[in-house]
């Protein structure tokens, strides 16, 4: 069975600080997605990583993928308030994380 | 470009009923895929269509089924509502394959 596992699920930080979000996941695969999800909206995509090694980076975040290890992570440089949302990481777009949800207080 | 749009946007049944949810993807995209989120579940994928095609589909029952029409607007039904279909429901489109995807706002149904 394919899972997506997303840690932490839950995470307070300080602005100016940096983090990393993982996502693990537990079959072979190349496509890898970040999304974010503000309170009470849908989803916005982040990212699109489609290729061992892969990263991408928008202003204070970066995500790349290993497909060796099954891993993606999400990095936060420089924390601001506005990137408190919840953000999801989804194998093939077909199995979702958890979500991990983001407070960034000032 | 307008975006994705769903209609309607909010939505409630009662046990028993059925329903159908309404998906008009960015102008242009081939793609449309539905998906139901909820506090206990998270995103769980129910079904991709492209070209009118069910490309994919998720572990959903039967009562789930959706369909794609030749403008690429899409449906999703759900029949003999339980109240464990509340939930939010979202469609999203793309232009290509395995490209980003576009979400609506959503239909949040709620089942009495």
């Amino acid at each position: 069975e394919l899972k997506v596992e997303q840690n932490p699920l839950f995470l307070s930080m300080q602005e100016g600080k940096n983090y990393t979000i993982y996502c693990n996941y537990s079959t072979t695969s190349d496509r890898l997605y970040w999304y974010r999800q503000d309170p009470g909206k849908s989803l916005e995509s982040l990212f699109v990583l489609l290729s061992n090694g892969a990263v991408k980076q928008e202003g204070r975040l970066m995500a790349s993928l290993d497909t060796k290890a099954r891993l993606s992570t999400l990095h936060i440089t420089a924390a601001v308030h506005d990137l408190s949302a919840t953000y999801f990481c989804a194998v093939e777009q077909l199995i979702w994380g958890a979500g991990t949800k983001l407070i960034i207080k000032p | 470009k307008a975006g994705v749009t769903q209609t309607p946007r909010y939505l409630i049944k009662t046990r028993g009923q059925q329903v159908t949810l309404s998906c008009s993807p960015i102008s242009g995209h081939r793609s449309v895929s539905w998906y139901q989120q909820t506090p206990g579940q998270g995103l769980q994928f129910l079904f991709e269509y492209f070209s009118e095609t069910q490309r994919n589909k998720g572990n959903f029952p039967g009562r789930f089924s959706g369909r794609q029409f030749s403008n690429s607007r899409s449906e999703m039904n759900v029949s003999t509502l339980e109240l464990g279909d509340s939930a939010l429901y979202l469609c999203a489109s793309s232009g290509l394959i395995y490209n980003e995807q576009f979400f609506g706002p959503g239909t949040r149904l709620t089942v009495l």
